[in-house]
Formats: structure tokens, C-alpha cells, sequence
């Protein structure tokens, strides 16, 4: 079964607010990934927390991970309408010589202009 | 810098027909290599992966098969499709490092639809 399980699986909000969605995985990771998709296209990575980080920054993006509630959280701050996609958290495990990537099923983003 | 190609973008197939999709690596050698499935509105089911020439892990018992040919090639196969092959089919690479804290890179997909 899938690792990581999104809330909420759809958001809409005005743009300049902010956006929050949350991620819960069951086992130990390596680290978390987030990764936006636009309609139709791959996933496009957007920023890394490791086990051992409590918070990472990136412009505007901000993530947070507790190991303890296994559970993590993007902020995205000032949405734009060009944020509307679909974001996925991805946990990263070591196995049989490799490192394999567990999806979550997503939170679907819509920021209305 | 690396590049990921996938094609075809789209494919219309009737059921009991064979399915070869193919993706390719370029500006890296040695690539993890990984097949996902993503239904309509949903995450990413990992397929198949590959960490070289010939090595192929399963992840889920189905009507599929992966190869990996080449180094930098990964091909999805089928010999007879079923209804339920229907989907957006992903590859994806990182690098074959020992190093678990590295993004992976995502192809455009192939949106396969079986008739």
C-alpha cells in the first residue's frame, strides 16, 4: 500500500493566501520529498527534508517534518494562480541495493485570481 | 545537463493488443531507473525499477514487463493488454549513488488508453 496519504485531497483558495497541506506516512524514512504536477505532465521535484531536519525553506515554500507523529507539512505562503497543480510527498527507503520512492495520493491545489 | 525522453505521449490500444513504451536518459550514466502508474486523480504506483543493465525488481504482479537494454534505456512491454492497463505511465531516474537524498526526475508520460 501506498506510503504517504495527503490531506486535504483538494484546496481552493484566492490568490495571495496561503496554502497548506499535510502528508502522513507509517514507517521509517531516509527523507521526505515534495513534488508538484501540472495537468497532464510528469512531477517535478521541489524541495528535500531529512529525517534529522525539523524545517527547510525554500523561497516560498516551507516544510516540516515531525518523525515522532510521522507526518509532514508544505506551506506554499502568497499563492499565485500559476500554483494551481497537484502536490504529492514522497518517503524515501532503502532497499535491495536502491532507494525507493513511495507516493502519496495528493492534494489537488486550485488558486482562484 | 540530464534530460528525460518518453514517448509516445499518447496511445489509443485495443485490449489483447502488445504495448511497448519506451523512455531514455540522456547526460548521466549509470541511472536508477523506475516505472510508475497513476490512475485518473491519484498517486503514483511504483511498477518496476532498475539499477542497471538487465536488473529488474517488480513491485506488483501484473500484465507487465520491464527491460532495461541499454544503460541509459528503460522499456514497458505488454503482450496483451487488458482494460485494466489503461492509465498515465511515468518514468523517472536518479542518480545510482549510494546517497539517498537526491530528487527524482520525472518524464512527460504516456497517456495509454485501452479500448
Amino acid at each position: 500500500s501506498q506510503q504517504g496519504e495527503e490531506d486535504p485531497q483538494a484546496l481552493s483558495i484566492q490568490e495571495g493566501e496561503n496554502a497548506t497541506m499535510n502528508c502522513s506516512y507509517k514507517t521509517s524514512i531516509n527523507n521526505l520529498q515534495w513534488y508538484r504536477q501540472n495537468s497532464g505532465r510528469g512531477l517535478v521535484h521541489l524541495i528535500l527534508i531529512r529525517s534529522n531536519e525539523r524545517e527547510k525553506h525554500s523561497g516560498r515554500l516551507r516544510v516540516t517534518l515531525d518523525t515522532s507523529k510521522k507526518s509532514s507539512s508544505l506551506l506554499i505562503t502568497a499563492s499565485r494562480a500559476a500554483d494551481t497543480a497537484s502536490y504529492f510527498c514522497a518517503t524515501v527507503h532503502t532497499t535491495s541495493g536502491t532507494y525507493k520512492y513511495i507516493f502519496g495520493t495528493g492534494t489537488r491545489l486550485k488558486v482562484l485570481a | 545537463s540530464q534530460t528525460i525522453h518518453q514517448w509516445p505521449a499518447t496511445l489509443v490500444q485495443p485490449v489483447g493488443s502488445p504495448l511497448s513504451l519506451e523512455c531514455t536518459v540522456e547526460g548521466t550514466s549509470n541511472p536508477n531507473l523506475y516505472w510508475y502508474r497513476q490512475a485518473a486523480g491519484r498517486g503514483l504506483q511504483l511498477l518496476f525499477y532498475s539499477v542497471g543493465i538487465g536488473q529488474i525488481s517488480s513491485e506488483v504482479p501484473q500484465n507487465l514487463s520491464a527491460s532495461r537494454p541499454q544503460d541509459r534505456q528503460f522499456i514497458l512491454s505488454s503482450k496483451k493488454l487488458l482494460l485494466s492497463d489503461s492509465g498515465f505511465y511515468l518514468c523517472a531516474w536518479n542518480r545510482g549513488e549510494w546517497n539517498s537524498n537526491q530528487p527524482q526526475h520525472f518524464g512527460d508520460g504516456t497517456r495509454l488508453s485501452i479500448l
